[in-house]
């Protein structure tokens, strides 16, 4: 079936350390990927996406790997920062026409002082 | 500043009582969404709009109604028939016809159950 899996439900750095958190993804068709970050009792925040046609995006401090040939996603996020500690949502969309994301159930970054 | 507006932040209801959560966009976003949010779980897909007078079900639509009359506003009743209500609820949108992934989100409703 269809899903969008996360390795790590937890994951503690320190202050000014770079941050990696993956994400697993069994739908082959899908072309769309999207990273989201959810603080504490708010809603999620659209952080960066990328397409099935590129292996790489850079945006400030955060970096989106897509490795298709394992099915894998990653967000880097350069000298994380207190502020980034968050849950991290990846998600999937099959297509400029669909309304349908599939996330997964999320990562929760950590960052001690 | 636009965005979207959700209320209650918290709710309590009873058993077997109808609940109606507000959401409400001042984006122009022709699609909204209803998401529902379980601890330590991902989110699921309840209700989608893609456009004014036209809603269709998502993967949890069970025990749940909803109704687009009008562009900026597409309330969520969680009814009596809804086994578990107890949950985070997420409203969103996004431009629509031009999808390209980006959800903008609420702030979102807490539902629990007494």
């Amino acid at each position: 079936g269809e899903s969008v899996g996360l390795h790590l439900p937890t994951l503690s750095v320190q202050e000014g350390d770079n941050s990696i958190i993956n994400c697993a993804y069994s739908n082959s068709a899908s072309d769309y990927f999207i990273w989201y970050k959810q603080e504490s009792g708010k809603g999620p925040q659209f952080i960066i996406d990328i397409r099935s046609n590129m292996d790489k995006r850079q945006g400030q401090r955060v970096t989106v790997l897509l490795n298709k040939t394992v099915k894998h996603l990653s967000l880097q996020i350069a000298a994380t920062q207190p502020g980034d500690s968050a849950v991290y949502f990846c998600a999937e969309n099959k297509g400029p026409s669909s309304y349908k994301l599939i996330f997964g159930s999320g990562t929760r970054l950590l960052v001690r002082p | 500043d636009g965005g979207i507006t959700q209320s209650p932040k918290y709710l309590f209801r009873k058993e077997g009582q109808n609940v109606t959560l507000s959401c409400e966009q001042n984006l122009n976003h022709d699609a909204m969404y209803w998401y529902r949010q379980d601890p330590g779980q991902g989110l699921r897909l309840i209700y989608y709009s893609q456009i004014v007078n036209d809603f269709q079900k998502g993967d949890i639509a069970e025990g749940y109604s909803v109704s687009r009359e009008k562009k900026e506003s597409f309330p969520l009743t969680v009814t009596s028939a809804q086994k578990n209500p107890t949950a985070f609820y997420l409203c969103a949108s996004s431009i629509g016809s031009d999808y390209t992934g980006e959800l903008f989100f609420g702030e979102g409703s807490r539902l629990t159950v007494l």
